[in-house]
Order: structure tokens, then sequence, then C-alpha cells
């Protein structure tokens, strides 16, 4: 058990819908970044938000957005979701911008199957 | 970051130990070594780093070549539940950036 958690699970939806994914970081981690894995493009790094303020930005397209609230949880939005968004959407959580304090650890992820 | 290379597949034997190649040939004097793995579907678990020294923990152990220009990770004995995929990912280390994976080795131990 890493100590990040993600929900739901699972997520079943239709093409044009919007669903919104949680995270919530280790405790004292400071840092959130969200990765997508799917089956052809493999693990790819969406979005990083480090203590409430937006730090690094991935492949994330426009149709996608993120914040992470004052008790440094963070929500991933996706909205006129496609077939091709269908994937395993992931969480991570660091420290922050420390040399030696920055090993990422993952949550469990969410499954998006867009039918 | 400093590209990776590493083999796409392995096979080893339960109980024996698995030794993992990677390559960073452009590695610069700032960046550590980051080995995670992925249990299928599961996400990515950190395993060990190290920046220039040999590194172990209770997972596994970092060689680390002098020159820094490839590593090897080795899982002293190999379980069935030690089957992944394995990324070596060489990064800046203080900058909190993002992880940037490869295609990774899977490992498959065999009974």
């Amino acid at each position: 058990d890493s100590g990040v958690t993600q929900t739901p699970k699972h997520l079943i939806t239709a093409t044009g819908q919007r669903v919104t994914l949680r995270c919530s970081p280790r405790s004292g981690d400071l840092s959130v970044y969200w990765y997508q894995q799917s089956l052809d493009q493999g693990l790819q790094f969406l979005i990083q938000y480090y203590n409430g303020e937006e730090r690094a930005k991935g492949n994330i397209l426009e149709r996608f957005s993120a914040q992470q609230f004052p008790d440094l949880h963070s929500e991933l939005n996706l909205s006129s979701l496609e077939l091709g968004d269908s994937a395993l959407y992931f969480c991570a959580s660091s420290v922050g911008a420390l040399a030696g304090r920055e090993t990422q650890y993952f949550g469990p992820g969410t499954r998006l199957l867009v039918l | 970051d400093a590209k990776t290379t590493q083999p796409p597949s392995m096979d080893c034997a339960e109980g024996r130990a698995a030794n993992l190649p990677c390559n960073h040939s452009t590695i610069s004097g700032n960046e550590y070594v980051y080995w995670y793995r992925q249990i299928h579907s599961q996400g990515p678990q950190y395993i060990i780093h190290g920046l220039k020294n040999n590194e172990t923990n209770e997972m596994a152990s970092l060689i680390i070549t002098e020159d820094r220009k490839s590593s090897t990770l080795i899982l002293p004995h190999a379980t069935l539940r030690d089957t992944a995929v394995y990324y070596c990912i060489v990064r800046v280390d203080g900058s909190a950036r993002q992880l940037t994976f490869g295609s990774g080795t899977q490992l498959t131990v065999l009974p």
C-alpha cells in the first residue's frame, strides 16, 4: 500500500460525458502527478500540481483539467469523452522539490471505459 | 532527462537472482537512476534509486558502473510475484519533475 488513494476504481461512461477522478496523496506530500496509461501509449504524464499550484503540463488534452485543493487532494476532470480516452489513470505523489525526497508513490489507478 | 535502453523481456527461474540491465550512456552528473516496476495494471511501484554508489534495500540492489553509463537492478531471490514490467528512469533530483517512462523490461519469473 503506497498511501495514495484513488477513487473510483472503475468507471464506465458514454462518449460525450464528463467524469471526475479523485486522488488523495500520501500524508505530507505536496506534489501530485497525474498519468494516463493506454494500451498503445504506455505511461504518459499529464499534469502536476505542487501545493495547490499547477507546476508542469505534459500531454494533457484541452478537454482535460485538474486542480489541487487546500487539503492537497486532487481531481482530474475529463470532459467530452471519446472512445480513445479509455485508459488507466494513475495519480502519484511526492514530498516536493527536495533533493533526495522526490520518490513518487503511485495510487492503484482508476480504470476508465468509454463506450 | 537522459534516455535509457532496456531489453524488452527477460526470464528468470524462481528462487534465482534476476539481473535487469539498463543503459544510460548520456547520463549527467546530477541525474539519479530510479527503478520502478508495474505488476499487471497496478500502479507503478518504487523499488530503488541511486546516484553513483551501489544501493540496497529490502526489495533489491542497484549496481551502478563507475562511469555511470549503465546500471543493473538485482532481485536476489526472484519469486513469481516479481513478474512485472521494470522501468529504469534517469532524472535530475530536486526538481520535482514528472517521471518519463520508457517501454521497460518485462520480467517473467518461471516456476
